[in-house]
């Protein structure tokens, strides 16, 4: 149980378009998903905190205009890089809480390329 | 702010050895300590953790300590195999949220 799946696994798209990345808790509900950016042969660093049927909540030096984050329903919370850049490239990580304690159940990752 | 550091950043043994990787938190008030491992561009996965109530926990050749005066934990993982060979994460929650914080990351090498 507590499987977390993120759609698309990679993607490369062009400077100043927008990107979007789902996670979906697959087989249970999660009221707060997180959202990891982690570069190469570094650390996940938490990005942002997402609430069903509330606003996200982003960690110090996020900027939330360019990472839109919407947590519609209680399976899926969405990310969309918005006018993406080069520097935006990075492997982002999802997490939900399976309603089970402290425990975080990762999404797969997605590869964003910005070329 | 809360922080986390990991020691070693690589650490590699001979197969069948022990290796163990130690951690140190910052925030007194943090009460869950899990650990991750991860495989090459693949998602982390949970191996052990540890709440602030319980000073060792072992699940089979994988086991964790904690110390919460000394504000530091460690895992412990005994009888090395090559598919152990993996980076592995420490974290560290977030006093009353359930955020964590990661440690950078101990690259392990078990050599056959």
């Amino acid at each position: 149980g507590a499987v977390v799946s993120q759609h698309p696994s990679w993607v490369i798209c062009k400077s100043g378009t927008s990107v979007k990345i789902e996670c979906r808790s697959l087989d249970f509900q999660a009221t707060t998903m997180f959202w990891y950016r982690q570069f190469p042969k570094q650390s996940l660093m938490l990005m942002a905190t997402s609430n069903e049927g509330s606003k996200a909540t982003y960690e110090q030096g996020v900027e939330k205009d360019k990472f839109l984050i919407n947590h519609a329903s209680l399976t899926l919370s969405t990310l969309t890089v918005t006018s993406a850049h080069p520097e935006d490239s990075s492997f982002y990580i999802c997490s939900a809480l399976a309603g089970r304690g402290y425990e975080q159940y990762f999404g797969p990752g997605t590869r964003l390329t910005v070329t | 702010g809360e922080n986390v550091e990991q020691h070693p950043s690589t650490l590699s043994v001979q197969e069948g050895d022990s290796a163990v990787i130690k951690c140190t938190y910052s925030d007194s008030a943090s009460n869950y300590f899990p650990w991750y491992k991860q495989e090459l561009g693949k998602r982390p996965q949970l191996i052990i953790d540890i709440r602030s109530n319980v000073g060792e926990k072992k699940d089979q050749r994988i086991a964790v300590t904690l110390n919460k005066t000394a504000k530091h934990f460690s895992l412990h993982i005994t009888e090395t195999q090559p598919e152990d060979s993996a980076v592995y994460f420490c974290a560290a929650s977030i006093s009353g949220t359930y955020k964590y914080i990661f440690g950078t990351g101990t690259r392990l090498k078990v050599l056959a």
